[in-house]
């Protein structure tokens, strides 16, 4: 595909469900990154991908988020035992590298919109 | 200190203006800067990057940056009312190679 796709767009849930966000980037690009924006707000760093190295877990708010990477292409995050300050936007980013300078711009999905009721 | 700081606006600018928008940083190495625009409930979008020292220019919109001095900025010249959004600056610390740090955006109002 042309750009960075996210399903679903967006997701009801209730407290204490486990829900799972799917994004596939660019391909070709190397690195994927998850943000968290909730209302209003800025972009949190979640996780990041880079090939085949260990993920970057610095930006995971609690044990209950994980993530995966399958193939170096298509994303999972997943969010266990769901609570309602978990309600946000999902965005999902890559980039055909990571660092330095040239090819690590970052290439947005259109998002995922959780709601924890 | 945060690492990347913008000021939160909102920044109003008449039609037909220049809009600037600034940024600072704290990572003195830091290696390429960006502009994103975010219009409301949709995701952000890339508009200019520049690496080097100096302005870069696309259109509309210049990017401008200071490395010295640890600032970098976007110029919007002619501006419209469709410029009215949230435009987030980033950057590639040399302490977090791998990551782009996020400023917290600064909400720009175009007033016809």
């Amino acid at each position: 595909g042309a750009g960075v796709s996210q399903s679903p767009s967006n997701k009801v849930t209730e407290k204490g469900k486990d829900v799972e966000l799917r994004c596939d980037p660019i391909s070709g690009h190397t690195a994927l990154y998850w943000y968290r924006q909730s209302l209003g707000q800025g972009l949190e760093f979640l996780i990041y991908f880079q090939g085949n190295s260990a993920p970057d877990k610095s930006g995971l708010p609690s044990d209950r988020f994980s993530a995966e990477r399958t193939g170096g292409s298509v994303s999972t995050l997943t969010i266990q035992r769901t609570q309602q300050e978990d309600s946000a936007v999902y965005l999902c980013a890559s980039s055909r590298l990571a660092g330095g300078s040239w090819g690590n711009e970052q290439f947005f999905g259109p998002g995922t919109r959780l709601t924890v009721l | 200190q945060k690492e990347v700081e913008q000021n939160s606006g909102p920044l109003s600018v008449p039609e037909g203006a220049i809009a600037s928008l600034n940024c600072t940083y704290s990572d003195r190495g830091s290696q390429s800067f960006f502009w994103y625009r975010q219009y409301s409930g949709k995701s952000p979008e890339l508009i200019m990057f520049i690496y080097s020292n100096g302005d870069k220019e696309d259109g509309r919109f210049t990017a401008q940056l200071n490395k010295a001095s640890q600032y970098v900025s976007l110029l919007i010249r002619d501006s419209q009312p469709s410029d009215s959004a949230t435009y987030l600056c980033a950057v590639n610390p040399l302490s977090s190679a791998s990551k782009i740090i996020f400023g917290s955006g600064t909400r720009l109002s175009i007033r016809p």
